[in-house]
């Protein structure tokens, strides 16, 4: 059973809005990670967090911010969605002991 | 900057075969390495976390080994069963804070 969240599942919405993807960890889990996939391709760092008010840039990074102003959120923001924005977007964290990385089931986001 | 590779990037084989999954990646001086399922539409789900003073570890039919120095890991599934497709996904990351770098996944289908 997954340890962290993203809200919503699913979410259709027209060009031009802005919109935030949710995703929460309950582990106390200091990194996070967004990460966006295309159907059947890889997957590729958007943004990234060491923890609180840390944040980074990945590889497709410039149009979407992301916050961490508590350890346990971790939102993704789209200022002005576009159609190219149509994809999944997961989000994990990073376990300080193991190592290991927890992912969530993410947001399957479409605009139109 | 490192690199993932998986071979063979699709593999279809009838029920009850033992398979193997190749991973290899261009620097060897990794953290370690993780090895995720993924269903489609879905997310990641965590099969077995190899740390970098690790050889090997097991989980059920799963067995997955780690050789550092030349660069790959291999993920053994026995006994496949139908409900093992889905796309294996190979990771790693270079040291504790670097984000994961993943390869392109092997998608699997075992046929009943």
């Amino acid at each position: 059973e997954a340890d962290i969240y993203q809200t919503p599942r699913y979410l259709v919405i027209g060009t031009g809005k802005k919109i935030t993807l949710e995703c929460s960890q309950t582990m106390g889990h200091d990194k996070m990670y967004w990460y966006q996939q295309d159907p059947g391709m890889e997957l590729h760092l958007i943004h990234y967090s060491y923890g609180v008010n840390s944040t980074e840039k990945g590889d497709l990074s410039s149009e979407s911010t992301v916050s961490r102003i508590r350890t346990e959120h971790f939102p993704l923001t789209l200022e002005s969605a576009r159609p190219s924005h149509t994809s999944q977007y997961l989000c994990a964290s990073r376990d300080r002991v193991n190592y290991g990385y927890t992912f969530g089931s993410g947001t399957r986001l479409t605009v139109v | 900057k490192q690199e993932v590779t998986q071979i063979p990037a699709a593999l279809s084989v009838p029920e009850g075969e033992n398979l193997v999954l190749n991973c290899s990646f261009t620097d060897s001086a990794i953290y370690n390495l993780q090895w995720f399922r993924q269903d489609p539409g879905k997310g990641l789900t965590s099969l077995l976390l190899i740390q970098s003073s690790q050889r090997e570890q097991t989980s059920g039919r799963l067995n997955a080994s780690l050789d550092k120095s030349s660069g790959r890991s291999t993920l053994y599934i026995a006994a496949s069963q139908p409900g093992d497709s889905a796309t294996y996904l190979c990771a790693v990351w270079n040291s504790g804070n670097t984000p994961l770098v993943f390869g392109k996944g092997t998608r699997l289908s075992v046929i009943a």
